[in-house]
């Protein structure tokens, strides 16, 4: 089975921290995403990459920024945090055996104060 | 841009069937998708469709795709309370960056 591994669950952090949230699967895919997830908002893309050191930009990338230094790992970064960033941060990924099928982690919950 | 639409709410007895829609606005959608959220846990891939099917089959779970309508439909027959969960519809297309647009989410009580 693909694993999608968020290394924290529950983070609560001050205004004006830097935040990583960090995100490691096991299938050798290529592709990774980050969305927040933000009640009657659904699920909204920050950014995704499809490789080593590439990124692009999703929809709602201001405050954000990511790393991908190695294929397995994905980071978001959080430069400065809001308090507008406190949401369910959710990592995918896809790619090699299982297509166009995306898999996703268990989800970060960041409350920042 | 993509958009997709659900609506918010869905309460459906034991036993019977669910019906949670879904409408989309990418004519490229490649697949479609269902996926399950249980309360503080991600996202649980239940089915895909391809865009050249209308309909799939899977255990409890029918997926109807009406393309020309761009509606989308997950029936889930013998509802549980196990099934109780937030649903979300996602599109794939194939525009300048492929990627999955989800909608809003429907959640799902399911009541005795």
């Amino acid at each position: 089975d693909v694993k999608v591994t968020q290394s924290s669950r529950y983070l609560v952090k001050r205004t004006g921290e830097k935040v990583f949230l960090e995100c490691v699967q096991d299938m050798d895919h290529e592709n990774m995403f980050w969305y927040r997830q933000d009640p009657g908002l659904g699920l909204r893309l920050i950014y995704f990459s499809y490789d080593v050191k590439m990124k692009e930009k999703g929809d709602i990338p201001e405050g954000y920024s990511v790393s991908r230094e190695k294929k397995e790992r994905f980071s978001l970064i959080l430069e400065s945090a809001s308090t507008n960033q406190t949401s369910m941060y959710l990592c995918a990924s896809q790619g090699g055996s299982s297509g166009n099928t995306i898999y996703f982690g268990e989800g970060s919950w960041l409350t920042v104060v | 841009g993509e958009d997709v639409e659900q609506s918010l709410f869905l309460s459906v007895r034991e036993g019977d069937s669910s019906v949670i829609n879904c409408t989309y606005t990418d004519s490229s959608s490649t697949y479609l998708y269902w996926y399950k959220q249980e309360p503080g846990a991600g996202l649980q891939l239940l089915t895909y469709i391809f865009s050249n099917m209308d309909m799939k089959q899977d255990q409890r779970l029918t997926v109807l795709l009406n393309k020309k309508d761009k509606h989308l439909s997950l029936r889930i027959a013998d509802t549980q309370t196990g099934d109780s969960a937030i649903y979300f519809c996602a599109e794939y297309g194939t525009g300048t960056a492929s990627k999955l647009t989800f909608g809003t989410g429907t959640r799902l009580q399911v009541t005795l």
